[in-house]
């Protein structure tokens, strides 16, 4: 059975450093996509980016490239999305999600989010 | 940037009625690309329609997708209590940002 298991809740403060994390099992984790979607509180998806572990590459929305960083670890099948520094604005629900296979594919399979509150 | 502009924002609707989704997109999509999700409160989201009419695993058959060029629709043919939720359509092609619409939200009339 395909899992994704992201980490738990996370309050910080304006300015701080945060890395969150999607740890994957159930299928081989190099070979498949693995993206990052937003849903800040009350709105809809937004779709930040996407990594093939394999070879590491990596590709941005355009309105969030420069302000996160999308990464993996192959050898504990875990990826992660990360920010140097942290904005009010980066409230939100953060969802790791799976293609199915190649680009281009759907998301078929999810983590369970990780709620981000930043706050001063 | 491609936009999915969906339609209504909210359909309330009772349980057996029929439910016709739209999803409009701002320049043409190639229909292998186009899935709808669905979302329901404090959930995450999940897949329903792949491909603009392939049908999810384990998705039942009174979802259906259709649709081409700029116009899709997904029909819930007989809305069960399970089915009121949050539904986004989504542009998956090769090039960012895999662009997702805005949601129809299906209530309980």
């Amino acid at each position: 059975e395909v899992q994704l298991v992201q980490s738990g809740a996370e309050v910080k403060a304006p300015g701080e450093s945060l890395k969150i994390s999607c740890k994957a099992s159930g299928y081989t984790f190099a070979t498949k996509w693995v993206g990052w979607v937003r849903q800040m509180p009350g709105k809809g998806l937004e779709w930040m980016g996407i990594m093939y572990p394999g070879d590491s590459d990596v590709r941005y929305s355009p309105s969030f490239q420069g302000h996160v960083t999308i990464s993996a670890d192959n050898s504990i099948t875990t990826a992660y999305l990360q920010w140097n520094s942290l904005k009010a604005s980066d409230t939100a629900i953060y969802f790791c999600a799976r293609g199915w296979s190649g680009l281009p594919s759907p998301f078929d399979s999810w983590g369970q989010g990780t709620l981000v509150t930043v706050s001063s | 940037e491609m936009v999915l502009t969906q339609s209504p924002g909210t359909l309330s609707l009772s349980p057996g009625e029929r439910a016709t989704l739209s999803c409009r997109a701002s320049q043409s999509v190639n229909s292998r690309f186009l899935a709808w999700y669905q979302q329901k409160p404090g959930q995450a989201p999940r897949l329903v329609i792949h491909g603009a009419s392939s049908r999810a695993t384990g998705i039942p058959d009174r979802f259906s997708g259709s649709g081409s060029g700029t116009d899709f629709t997904l029909t819930i043919s007989r809305l069960e209590t399970e089915d009121f939720a949050v539904y986004y359509c989504q542009h998956y092609g090769t090039s960012p940002p895999l662009t997702f619409g805005g949601g129809t939200k299906v209530e309980i009339k």
